[in-house]
């Protein structure tokens, strides 16, 4: 069954960590991405990312950090850098970030502050 | 500042009723557009799509409109149904070379039964 994973599905973070949520797709796609929704907001892109070993800044881009060592795999750090990151995140993937066509979007993680 | 805008929070309607969302946009460079489907807790799934060159667009009972003067779009579900319950979110995206989508704030749709 082709999807995209998103775990943990609650996360929580103590002043001062850096927490990891993890993003899985295997749908072999090139492209993969991060946003947050926050209540009454629309989804804003954290990062994104083309191909393996590269990816780019969104629009909310301080405060987290990613990597993309393999195609399937895109994992999101938020670093304690980050001031305001409760929110729930949202994985995503697609065919190329060049061309028209829709995300594919995992169930999401919930960060709250401890 | 907000490229995609969806102006009305929420929406109520009578299952049978037709639903109207409303999206408006500002970036003339968008050119292809998007709705897609939120349950609480969950991803956003993909409900239809509209390239710039067409001004309608229709799967079964979702048909979405396209008025590029006016930079407007909006969805019509027809017939609602409370399965039908659900944020909406509208997305855009632009001929810039990057086209990771901009989403609208949602308007969370309620069909009653």
């Amino acid at each position: 069954d082709g999807g995209i994973t998103q775990s943990p599905k609650y996360l929580f973070r103590k002043e001062g960590q850096n927490v990891t949520l993890s993003c899985e797709q295997n749908l072999n796609h090139d492209a993969m991405y991060w946003y947050r929704q926050d209540p009454g907001q629309g989804l804003r892109l954290i990062y994104y990312s083309q191909i393996v070993n590269d990816f780019q800044k969104g629009d909310i881009a301080e405060g987290y950090s990613v990597s993309r060592e393999k195609k399937e795999s895109f994992p999101l750090t938020v670093t304690s850098a980050q001031k305001n990151p409760t929110a729930f995140y949202l994985c995503a993937s697609s065919w190329s970030v060049a061309t028209n066509e829709k995300l594919f979007f995992g169930s999401g993680t919930q960060l709250s502050v401890l | 500042d907000q490229q995609v805008k969806q102006n009305s929070p929420s929406l109520s309607v009578q299952e049978g009723r037709i639903s109207i969302l409303n999206c408006d946009y500002t970036n003339s460079m968008f050119d292809y557009f998007l709705w897609y489907k939120k349950y609480p807790a969950e991803g956003p799934t993909f409900l239809i799509s509209i390239s710039s060159i067409k001004d309608k667009n229709e799967d079964g009972r979702f048909t979405v409109f396209l008025n590029k003067s006016a930079k407007h779009l909006s969805l019509h579900i027809v017939p609602s149904q409370p399965g039908d319950s659900a944020v909406y979110f509208c997305a855009a995206s632009a001929n810039t070379g990057r086209r990771a989508l901009t989403f609208g704030s949602g308007t969370r749709l309620q069909v009653q039964p």
